[in-house]
Parts: C-alpha cells; structure tokens; sequence
C-alpha cells in the first residue's frame, strides 16, 4: 500500500500570503492519480486538483498542484478568507489512500 | 447537475446493524464507481472501499473486510454501505463519492454531504 504523508501538519498563514503545501508517497507514482481535495468544518470534502495538477472544474486559478514521483505540493497563491481550511492529498495507483492531511489555518 | 444524496443520521447500540444509502442523480449511475469514505471524529480520510456499479463486484480496504458490505440497487440508482455488529469505534462520518475516470485520472468528483452513524450505549 502506498502511504502518502503530508506536511506540515499545520500552516499558520495571513490572506493574501502564499501557502505551499507537501505530500509525499511511499513509492513512486504516476502523476495521473494523486488528487487534491479541500475540507471544510462540517462539509464533504471538494476536489481541487486531479491529475497532479489539473483544476477541476470550477476551482480558481488560485490553486495550483505540481510534483511527480513521489513529490507533489499544492500551492494557493494568494490566500482568501474562504481558503482557510484542511487539505487532503490522495493517490489511486495501488488502491487508494489518502494523506493525513494540511489544515491551513489564520495566523 | 450530479448529486448524491445520503440517507440521514443514525444512533446505534454496540452489536446492532446499520444500513447508509447513496442515491445517485444526474448521470448515469452504472457508468461510474462507487467509493466509500469513512472520516473519524476530528480525524482524517479513510478510504473503505469501492464498489462496480456496473457488475455489482465489491472491493473492500484492509480495514473493512468482515463487518462492512457494499451493495447496489440500480433500479433506484442507489448505493449502500452496511455495517454489522457496531463498536464504538465505528462511530464516523461515511461519505460516498463518484470515481470519474478520464484520461488515465480517476479522481473522486463528487461527495454525498456524509452521514453520521454514532455508537453508543
């Protein structure tokens, strides 16, 4: 099973700042399945990224993912109000799991 | 516009059973996976297992063989997820979630709202 890990745990940001986060897997992995997923208090969460770093549809351009192998980041480029939150990364090249997450919150 | 609506909450003593839906609207229901998610109290995402809308076969994570059952009922484009003899620590959120497969990227693109099974005495 492919573990992926995420840090750091915490980020501790202001808006209008730059948050770069990290997910990191076990083995190397195709591009074509780590995802990125954001989650709010009380909500499902919501796909952001598919493909390592294709938006999906209705994501702002804001959101940005990137990486192959076995490293990948998804950066906000200008944190707003609404960003703040947990992130997810989650990979299905051997069955799927997901990384234990990023919460994003205001410093 | 694609939805999955979730069945609502349930209060569960330790050994009884449990039965969550997923309805499916939107799309065509036996064209794409479904997966199950289970999310712990102030914990992370936890994939349970997926199911082939399309043949009905199974597919459960290592954690979730024995108790846990994925079923289908395409009549009503439905999906559910049963758990049998209830501990504690099944207490959770279970969100269901479409697979869309394009391009050689399967990501899961939309999420029922989740259902909160709490276990308790």
């Amino acid at each position: 099973e492919i573990v992926l890990t995420q840090s750091p745990g915490t980020l501790s940001l202001s808006p209008g700042e730059r948050a770069t986060l990290s997910c990191r897997a076990s083995q190397s992995l195709s591009s074509s399945y780590l995802a990125w997923y954001q989650q709010k208090p009380g909500q499902a969460p919501r796909l952001l990224i598919y493909g390592a770093s294709s938006r999906a549809t209705g994501i702002p351009d804001r959101f940005s993912g990137s990486g192959s192998g076995t490293d990948f980041t998804l950066t906000v480029s200008r944190l707003e109000p609404e960003d703040f939150a947990v992130y997810y990364c989650q990979q299905r090249g051997s069955s799927l799991t997901f990384g234990g997450g990023t919460k994003v919150e205001i410093k | 516009q694609v939805h999955l609506v979730q069945s609502g909450s349930e209060l569960r003593k330790p050994g009884a059973s449990v039965k969550v839906s997923c309805k499916a609207s939107g799309y065509t229901f036996t064209s794409y996976a479904v997966n199950w998610v289970r999310q712990a109290p102030g914990q992370g995402l936890e994939w349970m297992g997926w199911i082939n809308t399309n043949t009905g076969n199974p597919t459960y994570g290592q954690a979730f063989t024995g108790r846990f059952v994925f079923s289908l009922d395409t009549s009503v484009s439905t999906a559910y997820l049963q758990i049998s003899s209830l501990k504690a620590e099944d207490t959770a959120v279970y969100y269901c979630a479409r697979l869309y497969c394009s391009g050689g990227s399967c990501p899961l693109d939309v999420w029922g709202k989740g259902t909160t099974v709490t276990v308790s005495s």
